[in-house]
């Protein structure tokens, strides 16, 4: 079965501060696909990014970069200089591979980061 | 992007009535569509896969005589909530999957359910 954890359920930090966001993932698929998506209050997810389990290069995306490490089945996420806008809930998300990433999600619960000024 | 589109974007429904949430699409053509239910300050959980032309698959411990799919199109899914209760109460979000090499799995924007 698959699984993600994220362990941190709320984090606070002060603008400006670098906040690093945990993802702990389980599956037995050898090709599999991460995903971390982003929820402000509207509710609405904002993809952030997705990556296959044979890249495991690390991204940088602005203010945004992620880790893939196999060998710890984690898949974190760190945002500088934080600012208020990033004030949301993040959820790491896990899909099989045999349709290219197109299967269910297994979402873990979700990190409430809370970013003050 | 491709966009994916859900309506009605909020529904507040009495108990014991139906109400039905659409899935759209809007570019592309999706063989495959999914339903999540997320209740407030939790995560996502998968209810159903819709499937076009064939009966969809429910996630263990979704009643499917009371969230009713039909996936008539390659760009239409709706998911019917039938005898609602205020425990039905919940964001509902569909996304829809595009086969292709750069995959990326699509989010409506969901709809907010509240049964009285």
């Amino acid at each position: 079965a698959q699984k993600v954890t994220q362990a941190q359920t709320e984090i606070s930090v002060v603008e400006k501060e670098d906040v690093t966001l945990d993802c702990v993932y389980e599956t037995r698929d050898t090709t599999y696909y991460l995903f971390w998506y982003k929820q402000p209050p509207s509710g609405e997810l904002v993809f952030l990014i997705r990556r296959n389990s044979f890249d495991e290069q690390n991204e940088i995306s602005g203010r945004y970069s992620w880790n893939f490490q196999k060998s710890t089945s984690s898949f974190n996420f760190t945002i500088t200089a934080s600012q208020v806008v990033d004030s949301a809930v993040y959820f790491c998300a896990l899909s099989g591979g045999l349709q290219g990433g197109s299967e269910k999600l297994v979402f873990g619960k979700g990190t409430k980061l809370t970013v003050n000024p | 992007g491709a966009v994916v589109s859900q309506h009605p974007s909020r529904v507040i429904c009495k108990s014991g009535t139906s109400v039905k949430i659409e899935c759209r699409s809007l570019d592309f053509q999706a063989t495959t569509m999914f339903w999540y239910r997320q209740f407030p300050k939790q995560s996502l959980m998968l209810m159903a896969t819709s499937n076009e032309g064939s009966k969809a698959t429910y996630e263990q411990g979704v009643e499917k005589d009371k969230f009713l799919i039909n996936h008539a199109s390659l760009t239409l899914s709706t998911l019917t909530v039938t005898s609602a209760h205020p425990e039905d109460s919940s964001f509902y979000i569909c996304s829809a999957g595009r086969l292709a090499a750069s995959y990326e799995q699509y989010f409506g924007p969901g709809t907010r359910l509240t049964v009285t």
